[in-house]
């Protein structure tokens, strides 16, 4: 069974840049069907889409974060990647990774179980 | 971006009464094209990742109990849990898988009365 697992510091200072990876296991991130995505929750909060990425490097941001993220996939590691730069307390929440199914805005079918990201000083 | 409304925010039902949770979205999330209504339902338990449980607003995800239903098209949707199970207890959300950026509602908690 398909399972994504993030890592990253659950910590980070204000101004600075988030970065976080995504390690699929039990699956191919080459495969046409799907994209792979970050999805965040801050505290008690609802849930926000950040973005994906296509295996062959296509990316799709949401507007409200599209100068700040990039994000970025590394086939041979089976890996993807979010960096958010310039962060604030209003970055702090609980990120995702997630896949996508048919397109880069497509239903959620598998989550990771997710991490805390603390931005403070 | 397209809204996701809820309703009602939470709401309290008896064991094995039925549980009714209303979305709308602030356009059509129809696509003529193939005639499917490109609208999501997750359940979100404490502590963990949402879960999938209905997409193209009326098709169950494999392994889930077909207590869960969902109906509606163009731009009003609903979700219903026929006969509340104690398990059930968590936040709904919907979403739309329409276009990008895809957009989620703010939430509905149900609890056992």
């Amino acid at each position: 069974q398909l399972q994504l697992q993030e890592s990253g510091p659950g910590l980070v200072k204000p101004s600075e840049t988030l970065s976080l990876t995504c390690t699929v296991s039990a699956g191919s991130i080459s495969t046409s069907t799907y994209y792979w995505g970050w999805i965040r929750q801050p505290p008690g909060k609802g849930l926000e889409w950040i973005g994906s990425i296509y295996y062959s490097g296509s990316t799709y941001y949401t507007p409200s974060l599209k100068s700040r993220v990039t994000i970025s996939v590394d086939t041979s590691k089976n890996q993807f990647s979010l960096k958010l730069t310039s962060v604030t307390a209003a970055d702090t929440a609980v990120y995702y990774c997630a896949r996508h199914v048919g397109a880069a805005s497509g239903r959620t079918d598998c989550w990771g179980q997710g991490t805390l990201i603390t931005v403070s000083s | 971006d397209i809204v996701m409304t809820q309703s009602p925010d939470s709401l309290a039902v008896s064991l094995g009464e039925r549980a009714t949770i209303n979305c709308k979205s602030s356009q059509s999330v129809l696509y003529p094209s193939n005639n499917k209504n490109y609208l999501a339902w997750y359940q979100q338990k404490p502590g963990q990742p949402p879960n999938l449980l209905i997409y193209w607003a009326s098709t169950r995800e494999s392994g889930v109990p077909d207590r869960f239903s969902g109906s509606g098209s163009g731009t009003d949707f609903t979700l219903t849990i026929s006969s509340l199970q104690a398990e059930d207890v968590a936040v709904y959300y919907c979403q739309q898988h329409y276009q990008t950026p895809p957009t989620f509602g703010q939430g509905t908690k149900v609890e056992i009365k």
